[in-house]
């Protein structure tokens, strides 16, 4: 069975606070990882897809980083605003099976 | 551009009725993906259709038909619902070579409660 695990599995910070979360997965077999983005009462959005070891993806104020040889992600939110409030989820793929395996989420919550 | 429409929103059923779930894309997508989502469990494959006339299990397709109507559509059908079926489904899409170039796109999702 693989395992992706997400920490931690929330957060809050105060407006303008910077933060970071974790997503592990099996360091064999890799094919992708995925960040997405869920906000309340709407559906997940797909923030970034990595593929490589060293990969580094930004959009805005929110960047990620991936190391496949020791199994790891990390999701960086640089000056969190309240907008920023959202469940994050990762996602990966192992080359075995190409399906995704979500980890269940670490849900933000900014404070103005 | 309405990208991937779930119908309906919202259900209520007794347990062994029956039900499906709708789902529409308009991205000319190949493949099309149902799932579930638990308080304190990620989402959750339930079945999937890589390509019209394809359909696949994934998880957790126990209690669960889906059925690959064209390219566009994908439906989820629960034909007797159990209690343990309460849960939100996702439809979801994605084109080619998912994972190394094409994320999922996510319906706005169903909230399933079974009485």
């Amino acid at each position: 069975i693989l395992n992706v695990e997400q920490s931690p599995q929330s957060l809050h910070v105060q407006e303008g606070d910077s933060t970071n979360f974790t997503c592990s997965f099996p360091s064999s077999n890799f094919y992708a990882l995925h960040w997405y983005r869920w906000e309340t009462a709407k559906s997940p959005e797909a923030l970034f897809v990595m593929t490589l070891n060293g990969d580094e993806k930004k959009k805005g104020r929110i960047s990620a980083t991936l190391n496949t040889k020791e199994g790891y992600s990390y999701l960086y939110i640089k000056g969190s605003q309240p907008e920023d409030s959202a469940t994050y989820l990762c996602a990966f793929i192992s080359s075995n099976t190409g399906k995704l395996i979500f980890g269940q989420g670490t849900t933000l919550q900014v404070k103005p | 551009n309405a990208g991937v429409t779930q119908t309906p929103k919202f259900q209520v059923l007794k347990t062994g009725q029956s039900m499906t779930l709708q789902c529409a894309q308009d991205m000319n997508h190949n493949s099309m993906y149902w799932y579930r989502q638990d308080p304190g469990m990620g989402l959750r494959l339930i079945y999937y259709s890589a390509s019209e006339g394809t359909t696949d299990k994934g998880e957790v397709p126990n209690g669960y038909n889906v059925s690959r109507l064209n390219k566009r559509e994908f439906s989820l059908r629960l034909e007797s619902a159990a209690p343990s079926q309460t849960s939100v489904y996702f439809c979801a899409s994605s084109g080619p070579r998912l994972g190394i170039e094409s994320p999922l796109h996510f319906g706005n999702g169903t909230r399933l409660t079974v009485t």
